[in-house]
């Protein structure tokens, strides 16, 4: 596609239950990112690829949290035993380069609620 | 953690004046970048400006960055209501390929 896209756009989900947030990356692009961003707020770094190789996860709050990307295109976060704390809007993020020498370019977000 | 941190939190102004922001981050930087986001939308990438460069402009966007200072400023001229977003800065983080982005500021430019 021409853009990054992410799916499902918009997830509710029960407590305690596991999802997992797809992202599909700008065809080519080496690097992928992965945020969450609370309302009103920045986007809080979680995670990033180059290519299939998980770079630096030092974002992921907690071990609930894991994401892979394992044939370097198309990435998947996914949460288990989701909790309320946990909703928010995720977002990816794809970049050409692989050393953020350019522009990253994001998807429309997936926005989790967790009742 | 936030590296950048905006100022001001928001913005007010009139159609046709000029909107400065400014962008303050804590490490050594290999470039700055600015994003809008468009109510609650996706973000969109404006200008990057390499540690080396001091100025750079685009349309009506004009940044500078001040690496002594570690400081940046997006200037937005004759704003128009479609300027109406909020603007982030994000910085890599020297060695490190992690952009990170600050709290933004909310610009709202009444027609």
């Amino acid at each position: 596609g021409a853009g990054v896209s992410q799916s499902p756009r918009y997830k509710v989900t029960k407590r305690g239950q596991d999802v997992a947030l797809r992202c599909d990356p700008i065809s080519g692009h080496v690097s992928l990112y992965w945020y969450r961003q609370a309302l009103g707020q920045g986007p809080e770094f979680l995670t990033y690829f180059n290519y299939e190789a998980q770079q630096d996860k030092s974002g992921l709050p907690n071990d609930r949290f894991s994401a892979e990307r394992p044939e370097g295109s198309i990435s998947t976060l996914t949460i288990q035993r989701t909790e309320q704390r946990d909703s928010a809007m995720y977002r990816c993020a794809s970049s050409p380069g692989a050393n953020l020498r350019t522009e990253a370019f994001f998807g429309q977000g997936t926005r989790l609620t967790v009742v | 953690s936030q590296q950048g941190e905006e100022d001001p939190q928001a913005l007010s102004i009139q159609e046709g004046e000029n909107a400065t922001m400014n962008c303050s981050y804590k490490t050594s930087i290999n470039n700055l970048q600015w994003y809008r986001q468009n109510s609650g939308r996706g973000l969109v990438h404006l200008i990057l400006i390499r540690s080396n460069e001091r100025e750079k402009h685009s349309g009506r966007l004009r940044v500078t960055l001040d690496t002594s200072k570690k400081s940046s400023s997006l200037l937005i001229t004759a704003s128009r209501a479609a300027d109406t977003a909020s603007y982030f800065c994000a910085t890599d983080q020297g060695g490190s390929e992690k952009l990170v982005f600050g709290k933004g500021t909310k610009l709202t430019v009444n027609p």
